[in-house]
């Protein structure tokens, strides 16, 4: 069975730009979750997706917004960068029935680097 | 709301010798627990989970962590640690009966001494 998968694993954007990073599940898997990991701030969780609705976000300006797919496949958009987005940003899936019991399965994150 | 606390931001220790890396979570109901493990330039692995049952639980690598609700604790242990186990070790909660929100630990960097 495939992994999660980002892509890209790498980018590097100047401030005002906007970016738009992608995330593949495992197979079958419903939910979708995403993560900021800076080395200040530690891993902070933005928000997730179940079959296509926002069922949980975190506490992040507009700026950070996100949609998933009749696929499950996810995106997550950054508008506006600003400097102190750069950070690695970590996409996890899991099957997401209700009971809280299911692991997530991380991809190895997109890199961006704000300039 | 359900918090974790992970004390130690860093921990040194010399390879074999033992290591506990601790975590303590806070929830008004009862909740799952997890272990995860990241490695230099990848995402978060799972190491191990409790459910239910048994308090204690272990990986297929050696780890072990035990759940005690009383003290609202899940030190994660190694008896003897090795050099690939140097990696950055977070603890995470979910709470039962809802849907999956994990809140994880700041994480605890693990650097084995040779």
């Amino acid at each position: 069975k495939a992994g999660v998968t980002q892509t890209p694993r790498y980018l590097i954007k100047t401030r005002g730009q906007q970016v738009t990073l992608s995330c593949s599940p495992i197979s079958g898997h419903r939910s979708v979750s995403w993560y900021q990991q800076t080395p200040g701030q530690g891993l902070q969780f933005l928000f997730e997706y179940f079959s296509e609705t926002q069922r949980n976000k975190g506490n992040f300006p507009g700026r950070f917004s996100g949609r998933q797919f009749s696929n499950s496949r996810s995106e997550m958009n950054v508008s506006t960068l600003e400097l102190g987005d750069s950070a690695l940003y970590l996409c996890a899936s899991s099957s997401g029935d209700q009971g809280g019991n299911q692991p997530q399965h991380f991809g190895d994150g997109t890199r961006l680097s704000i300039l | 709301a359900q918090s974790v606390t992970q004390l130690d931001s860093q921990v040194p220790v010399f390879e074999e010798a033992p290591v506990e890396l601790r975590c303590n979570y806070s929830s008004s109901v009862s909740v799952y627990l997890f272990w995860y493990v990241q490695y230099p330039n990848q995402g978060l692995q799972l190491l191990l989970k409790y459910l239910s049952g048994s308090t204690l639980v272990e990986s297929i690598n050696g780890f072990e962590a035990e759940f005690n609700k009383s003290q609202t604790s899940f030190h994660l242990r190694k008896p003897s640690v090795h050099i690939s186990d140097t990696a950055e070790y977070f603890c995470a909660v979910t709470h039962s009966g809802g849907y999956q929100k994990v809140t994880f630990g700041t994480g605890t960097k693990l650097q084995v001494i040779p």
